[in-house]
């Protein structure tokens, strides 16, 4: 399997702290994609980061790519309860396919 | 600027019932997918396609037909419904491949098969 996989599976945190979730990936990519699903609605694209790039922002998103160890890490700052979503990471296999992992479910208490 | 638009948003269908599920994007993307999520997974490619008259196939083509006569619309064709293909079904959109740019989703069909 190509598949990015999230880790955790679920996570659960008050407002104004930090969140971190993880990806593993198994071949060599182009770029990784994170993507955010509310419930009950389609995936929204968060950010992109090509394989070339280390580390990349984007407003409370930090998100780091380590090639050399197939993984990748979004940070969400001072999150908030509208943060309240499932997060995947999505990476390009063969010229033509795309494929998502399972998700974190991140769950903001406020 | 609608995005890419998915009909319908529910539907049940009977065992062995066909039907077509409608995916249409206004913003001239090249590359469509069918994807269907089942609870507490992640994305299943089904089919997809790279441009108007070309079409392949994904993770789980068993039971699904597409075609891409124009490139703003992708139909996803069930033959025959099956239980096991009770899922939310999403349509998906970029203007390249998807290897540099992200995908935009539609809202998703909630398919239940009885």
């Amino acid at each position: 399997s190509q598949q990015g996989e999230e880790d955790p599976q679920a996570l659960s945190i008050q407002e104004g702290e930090n969140a971190t979730m993880n990806c593993s990936y198994k071949t060599s990519i182009n770029n990784l994609q994170w993507y955010r699903q509310n419930s009950g609605r389609g995936l929204v694209h968060l950010i992109l980061i090509r394989s070339n790039e280390r580390e990349k922002h984007s407003g409370r998103l930090r998100v780091t790519l380590d090639t050399s160890k197939k993984s990748s890490s979004l940070l969400i700052t001072a999150s908030r309860a509208a943060d309240t979503a499932s997060y995947f990471c999505a990476t390009p296999n063969n010229f033509n396919k795309f494929y998502f992992g399972s998700g974190t479910k991140l769950n903001v208490k406020p | 600027n609608a995005g890419v638009t998915q009909t319908p948003k529910f539907q049940v269908l009977k065992t062995g019932q066909s039907m077509t599920l409608q995916c249409a994007q206004d913003m001239n993307h090249e590359y469509m997918s069918w994807y269907r999520q089942d609870p507490g997974m992640g994305l299943r490619l089904i089919h997809y396609s790279v441009g108007a008259g070309i079409t392949d196939q994904g993770e789980v083509p068993n039971g699904y037909n597409v075609s891409r006569s124009t490139t703003e619309d992708f139909p996803l064709r069930l033959l025959s419904a099956a239980p096991s293909q009770t899922s939310v079904y999403f349509c998906a959109s970029s203007y390249s491949t998807g290897r540099v740019y992200g995908y935009t989703f539609g809202s998703g069909t909630r398919l239940t098969v009885v």
